[in-house]
Parts: structure tokens; C-alpha cells; sequence
């Protein structure tokens, strides 16, 4: 069956510009969890989704990070006036309710100029 | 203190040799659970093999084992007859108790020789 889906599969933007990314987890897994990966480091949780809501969000370094997962499928990661520190893959993963494995999608590597 | 420690930031193995990379894990919870990830070049988070800290007998998953060592907390990986295929980062991740965030080491990165 299909993965995890991540797209785009690069971003490139500019410090301060606002950018999306898109994850699509794996058909009917409700928890769906998005990580951040600087280089040379292992990832680093953000948020956790279980169904349409953010069970834990504790990860986001700021205010300028925000995660939505509308209809409990597909979440968007969301940030803000974009800084250079914001380079990062950003990878995203699901697992079935209650599952003890979280898949992993390819990721999104952000470059912020 | 760090939750979870990788010793070993590169190894270098030869071809159909066996190769055990480090974990050591700090948690205070009697109820979590270990994983090991690999990541090759392309970026892509590999699941491996998954213990559970109520789990009596190691895991095994093909040529991967995870020698678990509750009292010493430890969670080693043993990839038995290597092969060049194996070269990639190798990450190892603790869940605590009921909380479903993963928390990953450093990684390992694992050289196999031709």
C-alpha cells in the first residue's frame, strides 16, 4: 500500500516569506506526528495530531510554526516570516491508533535564504 | 541529560561481517518502548525493529536484533552478515510511558566495506 506523502519534496524561499508543507499519512492511521531534522541531528518532535486534533503540540518553537489537520487526513505545517534557522528537513509520520510504530514519509527539506 | 545516547558517530564494517551499534536510554518511566530507524542517503526514515520495555524476549526482524538489557538500559542493534546496502544513518528513539512522541539519539553512521 501506499506511504506517507510528503510534498513538495524541496522548498526554497526567502527569510520572512510564509511557507506550507503538506503531509499525507497513511490511509486510515489517526495519529499523525510532524518532525523537524537539522543536519548532522537526529529529528526532533513538533506536534502530534490523533484524528482532527493536536494532541501535543509542545514541540513548536515558536509562534510562527502552526500545524492543521482539518478533516483528520491530510495535515499542512505551517510557518511563519520564515528565518535562516528554519532550514531543516521536515518529516512527518503516522501510526495506526494505538500502533507502536510511526511510519515515516521522505520529508521536505526547507532552504530559507 | 540526554534520553538517548549513540556512542559511536561512524563505523566502518566489512561485507557479511555482523555489526552491533550502541544505544544506551535514560528514562524514568517503567512503561516505554525502543526503535531503531535507519535513514540512507535518499532521507527516508526506515522503521527496523521495535522492543517494548515489558518485552521478555529480544526482537528480532530478519538480520536485525536488538539486544535489550533492561538494567543497564541499553538497546543495542546487531545487523548479522552485513551488506553494502546496510550503509546509511542509523538512528535509536525511546517513547516514554503513554506520551507518543519519539525521542531519537545522534545516529550512527554505518560504513560496510566491499
Amino acid at each position: 500500500g501506499a506511504g506517507v506523502s510528503q510534498t513538495p519534496s524541496n522548498k526554497v524561499t526567502e527569510k520572512g516569506k510564509y511557507v506550507e508543507l503538506r503531509c499525507d499519512p497513511i490511509s486510515g492511521h489517526t495519529a499523525l506526528y510532524w518532525y523537524r531534522q537539522s543536519l548532522g541531528q537526529g529529528p526532533e518532535f513538533l506536534i502530534y495530531f490523533q484524528g482532527t486534533g493536536a494532541a501535543d503540540d509542545s514541540g513548536l518553537p515558536n509562534d510562527r510554526f502552526f500545524a492543521v489537520r482539518p478533516e483528520g487526513s491530510v495535515s499542512t505545517l505551517k510557518i511563519q516570516r520564515t528565518e535562516r534557522g528554519d532550514s531543516a528537513v521536515y518529516l512527518c509520520a503516522s501510526s495506526e491508533q494505538g500502533g507502536e510504530t510511526q511510519y515515516f514519509g521522505p520529508g521536505t527539506r526547507l532552504l530559507v535564504l | 541529560a540526554q534520553k538517548i545516547t549513540q556512542t559511536q558517530p561512524g563505523m566502518f564494517v566489512q561485507e557479511k561481517e555482523a555489526v552491533t551499534l550502541d544505544c544506551t536510554y535514560d528514562t524514568s518511566d517503567q512503561s516505554y518502548g525502543l526503535f531503531w530507524y535507519k535513514q540512507p542517503s535518499s532521507g527516508e526514515m526506515i522503521f527496523l525493529i521495535y522492543q517494548g520495555s515489558y518485552d521478555e524476549q529480544n526482537a528480532t526482524e530478519g538480520r536485525y536484533s536488538l539486544n535489550f538489557q533492561k538494567a543497564r538500559k541499553s538497546a543495542n542493534l546487531v545487523i548479522s552478515a552485513s551488506q553494502l546496502g546496510d550503509s546509511a544513518m542509523y538512528f535509536c528513539a525511546m517513547r516514554e510511558g503513554l506520551v507518543d512522541k519519539i525521542i531519537f539519539g545522534k545516529g550512527t553512521r554505518l560504513h560496510i566495506l566491499p
